[in-house]
């Protein structure tokens, strides 16, 4: 069984579509986050939310929306797609909110091109 | 601010020979260190990390990595590689109270030939 799995594993759009990555885990963890790795591997983080509160939410144009319904699952929206949103995004998972203690589990990634 | 900056964006070696992969980090508070791997089509997984105690930490898959206060680095090494460790690795730092904000450098391409 996957741990965290998002999808859709590969996402084509036209620029200014709105478009949904959805997110699940079933570790059982209180956090989740996602991540952006641009086109020269850099991975930036986005947002997490702990028990369904967003707890970091960087500075991300407000295009992009994190919806936790519940812990096990993190979507993430954008509206208005851009070429600058072509990215690959990870969701990620943790037990808590502390690094400590906790490793972070990632999905595969959604792999996202705006044309 | 922290950050992170890793020399490397590729390190070709042959099969069983030693590799080090370099990072050095940026921060004006006490850090948390982490490497991750990343595997073709696959997320990242953690190799290891430094919380504090021993400078050398040791992970999976045969890996160690030691913690150097005063050069601000983390270095990744193995002894002997396999084509097997053919991947991404990723540094990343974070501090005390910064939850799991990890902040990644750029990544290594690690590329184990025959």
């Amino acid at each position: 069984d996957t741990a965290v799995s998002q999808t859709p594993k590969y996402l084509v759009t036209q620029m200014g579509n709105d478009k949904s990555i959805k997110c699940e885990q079933n570790l059982g963890h209180d956090t989740m986050y996602w991540y952006k790795q641009d086109s020269k591997k850099f991975l930036k983080i986005m947002f997490s939310y702990n028990n369904k509160e967003l707890i970091i939410n960087e500075t991300v144009p407000n295009r992009f929306s994190p919806k936790s319904p519940d812990k096990a699952h993190l979507n993430l929206h954008i509206n208005s797609l851009e070429l600058g949103d072509s990215a690959v995004y990870f969701c990620a998972s943790s037990q808590g909110r502390g690094v400590t203690n906790e490793k972070l589990f990632f999905g595969s990634g959604t792999q996202l091109s705006v044309l | 601010a922290q950050s992170v900056t890793q020399l490397d964006s590729q390190v070709p070696v042959f099969e069983e020979a030693p590799v080090e992969l370099r990072c050095n980090y940026s921060s004006s508070v006490s850090v948390y260190l982490f490497w991750y791997v990343q595997y073709p089509n696959q997320g990242l997984q953690l190799l290891l990390k430094y919380l504090s105690g021993s400078t050398l930490v040791k992970g999976i898959n045969g890996f160690e990595a030691e913690f150097n206060k005063s050069q601000t680095s983390f270095h990744l090494r193995k002894p002997s590689v396999h084509i097997s460790d053919t991947a991404e690795y990723f540094c990343a730092v974070t501090f005390a109270g910064g939850y799991n904000k990890l902040i990644f450098g750029a990544g290594t391409r690690l590329a184990v030939h025959p």
